[in-house]
């Protein structure tokens, strides 16, 4: 079983402050995948990387890929309040003919004071 | 085009019913995922269908069911139910077996009393 950890799993900060949140598996992963889940909704896709090294943004967001492809990091500048939500990682182990199923790691709670 | 949607938003079952849980895709897509969310676990993996056969399952006890009809949408079941099936319940949708992104619905909250 492919196992994702996050951490932290909780992070409160203020409005304007940068962070990072990691994402961490010793299976390597033919991509992975971030959401974002607002309370009583469901995740939301962000992103999807694929290449070992890969580095991706989205506005204020910096995703990368280790080059490993083992694990990932989200890196939010200058946070605001709309950032606020659980972030999830999701590691999908490639297809190779037979189907294997996406691991999903339990979150990271981030909450942007005003 | 319109995203995954899950009814009913909303449920409240006591011990010992059975309730059964409704996904529509994404018009195109072949391939719904079942989770269970809760606070302490995340998001746990109960099943897939595509093309109307289950192509993987969690481990979840014999009580949750699932099958998907010939115009993708599909159904999960839970039996028997107990407390410590109150959960979120999510339905993700993708193009097909070798696509990575999963579209989700907004979930169906259960509650068991």
């Amino acid at each position: 079983t492919q196992l994702l950890e996050q951490s932290p799993q909780f992070l409160s900060i203020q409005e304007g402050e940068n962070l990072t949140v990691y994402c961490n598996s010793s299976s390597v992963f033919s991509s992975l995948q971030w959401y974002r889940q607002e309370p009583g909704e469901g995740p939301v896709l962000l992103v999807t990387v694929v290449t070992g090294g890969e580095v991706k943004k989205l506005k204020r967001l910096t995703f990368q890929f280790g080059d490993a492809r083992k694990d990932s990091s989200l890196h939010i500048t200058a946070a605001q309040p709309g950032d606020t939500g659980l972030y999830l990682c999701a590691g999908h182990p490639g297809y190779s003919g037979g189907y294997q199923k996406v691991t999903f790691g339990i979150g990271t709670k981030l909450q942007v004071i005003p | 085009k319109a995203g995954v949607t899950q009814t009913p938003r909303y449920l409240i079952k006591t011990r010992g019913q059975q309730v059964t849980l409704s996904c529509s895709p994404i018009s195109g897509h072949r391939s719904v995922s079942w989770y269970q969310q809760t606070p302490g676990q995340g998001l746990q993996f109960l099943f897939e269908y595509f093309s109307e056969t289950q192509r993987n399952k969690g481990n979840f006890p014999g009580r949750f069911s699932g099958r998907q009809f010939s115009n993708s949408r599909s159904e999960m079941n839970v039996s028997t139910l107990e407390l410590g099936d109150s959960a979120l319940y999510l339905c993700a949708s993708r193009t097909g077996e070798s696509s990575y992104e999963q579209y989700f619905g907004p979930g169906t909250r259960l509650t068991v009393t």
